[in-house]
């Protein structure tokens, strides 16, 4: 299966507390992108990092990509509540338009 | 940002009956969409790809004769489960690329949850 790893799998933490997943992938890659999927719904785009870059950051998250490794992490900050969802990340693989998600992280953030 | 939309958000049906569900680009062309399916707790599997005026493409595994697949115009495209059965039951996705080059998010619709009796 190309689809990628995600961990962890779950995520419980405290409001203002930090949020990190992994993500790890297998091919050659364009795009990484993230996505938040509250339940039951669609997703909504989150943040995209390109193969050339190594870090990217929107409000209070941040993105790294490390290519040799196959790997991004996804950092939320001060987390919130309203932050409680899964998130999956995603790879656009050069010439293809088609994303391929990984397996996602349920994150609950506790008040 | 661009729209997607889905419809139903829900649907019901017997076993042996059919069922379309629809997605629309609302504010731009999609020559291009994407079928997902999600069972609960998991991630989106690609089931094909929508092609404007020419055959879908379907992934490995998927059966063409029972997920239907048209793209009738730049801005529809739908998806018709065949004869249901209750291991079709899933949450069904579309998503359109975002237009200009490859380093553009995806759009999707809201999702269908598809129960079959």
């Amino acid at each position: 299966s190309q689809q990628g790893e995600e961990d962890p799998q779950a995520l419980s933490i405290q409001e203002g507390e930090n949020a990190t997943m992994n993500c790890s992938y297998k091919t050659s890659i364009n795009n990484l992108q993230w996505y938040r999927q509250n339940s039951g719904r669609g997703l909504v785009h989150l943040i995209l990092i390109r193969s050339n870059e190594r870090e990217k950051h929107s409000g209070r998250l941040r993105v790294t990509l490390d290519t040799s490794k196959k790997s991004s992490s996804l950092l939320i900050t001060a987390s919130r509540a309203a932050d409680t969802a899964s998130y999956f990340c995603a790879t656009r693989n050069t010439g293809f338009q088609k994303l391929v998600f990984g397996t996602g992280t349920r994150l609950l953030v506790s008040p | 940002g661009a729209v997607v939309s889905q419809h139903p958000s829900w649907v019901i049906c017997k076993s042996g009956t059919s069922v379309k569900i629809e997605c629309r680009s609302l504010d731009f062309q999609a020559t291009t969409m994407f079928w997902y399916r999600q069972f609960p707790k998991q991630s989106l599997m690609l089931m094909a790809t929508s092609n404007e005026g020419s055959k879908a493409t379907y992934e490995q595994g998927v059966e063409k004769d029972k997920f239907l697949i048209n793209h009738a115009s730049l801005t529809l495209s739908t998806l018709t489960v065949t004869s249901a059965h209750p291991e079709d039951s899933s949450f069904y996705i579309c998503s359109a690329p975002g237009q200009g080059t490859q380093n553009t998010e995806a759009f999707f619709g809201q999702g269908t949850r598809l129960t079959v009796v």
